[in-house]
């Protein structure tokens, strides 16, 4: 299929190490996102790309995450010294719209667990 | 600060019966409503938007009730069936902004 590809599905790691969150959008899609879903807590924005670059990295909890897209294409969320309250299921989404007023396709997520 | 409040947190309705699940925004700026759908697994899906030059939007067995004064919009899900047990979530978001806000969810359960 075409959708929104996320990798791994599932991550355990132990706290205190660092984790890489990959995305691979679908081809041609300009927009990008980040959303962190834990349990109770919704869907909370975390960065926004639109091409390589990203107007709006408001959300990012700390300077543990960062977060790049190259080639306009696959983005990598990174967490540094992960914590136990890291834990939660991050979802990529992208869009074909500049505008975010307009649907976004999300991928089927990453569950990442600090034990 | 919670930007959008939605409720309740849970919901189980009878098949056939009406789900009703509501939102409040804070931004009058918002001019974009959409409803996603969330099965276990899986990442949540479009279901149904609304913007506010209209007061009701319906796709099927969906419907968009919107109340521009009260800062509320609510998704009516009319005869309700168990392939409808999912969680919903209400979002807003402004042109020309970037991120699209999300309340917390509602998990629906719909009983045979």
């Amino acid at each position: 299929g075409a959708g929104v590809s996320q990798s791994p599905s599932n991550k355990v790691t132990e706290k205190g190490k660092d984790v890489e969150l990959r995305c691979d959008p679908i081809s041609g899609h300009t927009a990008l996102y980040w959303y962190r879903q834990s349990l109770g807590q919704g869907l909370e924005f975390l960065i926004y790309f639109q091409g390589n670059s990203a107007p709006d990295k408001s959300g990012l909890p700390s300077d543990r995450f960062s977060a790049e897209r190259t080639g306009g294409s696959v983005s990598t969320l990174t967490i540094q010294r992960t914590q136990q309250e890291d834990s939660a299921v991050y979802l990529c989404a992208s869009s074909p719209r500049r505008s975010n007023t307009g649907e976004l396709f999300f991928g089927e997520g990453s569950r990442l667990t600090v034990l | 600060q919670q930007q959008v409040k939605q409720s309740p947190q849970s919901l189980i309705v009878q098949k056939g019966g009406i789900s009703i699940i509501n939102c409040a925004y804070e931004n009058t700026a918002f001019d974009y409503f959409p409803w996603y759908q969330q099965f276990p697994g899986k990442g949540p899906a479009l279901l149904i938007a609304i913007r506010p030059d209209v007061s009701e939007k319906k796709e099927g067995r969906f419907t968009i009730s919107f109340n521009k004064s009260a800062k509320q919009f609510s998704l009516h899900i009319m005869d309700s069936q168990p392939g409808d047990s999912a969680t919903y979530f209400c979002a807003a978001s402004k042109e020309g902004g970037t991120a699209l806000i999300f309340g917390k969810g509602t998990t629906l359960s719909v009983s045979s």
